[in-house]
């Protein structure tokens, strides 16, 4: 079966700009889950979806948003970006989100910003 | 404050020489442990849940483990395959977000 598709794999912005990521689920999934991952922080959880709902939120500034939509797929956008922002954004996919279900990750998308 | 460490940080391995990853955990009640293999350039791979001490889980040549207070990954007459970084993450009964360790980067040398 198709995995999690994450578009696009690479992105460079510039400071000050916003930019916004997509995620597909793997089909029939509800939950999409969202992460950062920088060298220094390691992965760190920035939200939740299920049923496009946001149901769990890290602790991230207000500059982090996402939505999901009724086939499950799901953006994240991120406002003013900041040189700090550069990381490896993962989105992960699972049927309910439930600690029971496996949670299946994309490749990321690697955003610079310069 | 709820915490994941893990060590080494990095691991060096002969092939063949079996050895221990260590995941320590500090939360207020676990709902479940996770350990995920993540290759450069690739999202995190999903390996095992974990739920209440004593439990044990195997795939080919890892084996999990949890305790109360932390989670093994044995990794048994690994080959080079298995370099990776090894990530440790926890969900607490508190709350559904899922808090992942810094990770052990293994290498296995031919």
């Amino acid at each position: 079966k198709a995995g999690v598709t994450q578009t696009p794999r690479y992105l460079i912005k510039t400071r000050g700009q916003q930019v916004t990521l997509s995620c597909s689920p793997i089909s029939g999934h509800r939950s999409v889950s969202w992460y950062q991952q920088t060298p220094g922080q390691g992965l760190q959880f920035l939200f939740e979806y299920f049923s496009e709902t946001q149901r769990n939120k890290g602790n991230f500034p207000g500059r982090f948003s996402g939505r999901q939509f009724s086939n499950s797929r799901s953006e994240m956008n991120v406002s003013t970006l900041e040189l700090g922002d550069s990381a490896l954004y993962l989105c992960a996919s699972s049927l309910t989100g439930a600690v029971n279900t496996e949670a299946f990750f994309g490749q990321g998308t690697r955003l610079t910003v310069v | 404050e709820d915490q994941v460490t893990q060590s080494p940080e990095a691991l060096r391995l002969q092939e063949g020489e079996s050895s221990s990853l260590n995941c320590s955990y500090t939360v207020s009640g676990l709902r479940g442990l996770f350990w995920y293999r993540q290759d450069p350039g690739k999202g995190p791979e999903f390996l095992f849940t974990l739920y209440s001490a004593g439990e044990e889980k195997e795939k080919e040549r890892l084996k999990a483990t949890l305790t109360k207070k932390e989670s093994f990954l044995h990794i048994t007459a690994p080959k080079p395959e298995d370099s990776a970084t090894y990530l440790c993450a926890v969900q607490a009964t508190s709350y559904d977000k899922v808090i992942f360790g810094p990770g052990t980067s293994l290498s296995v040398i031919p």
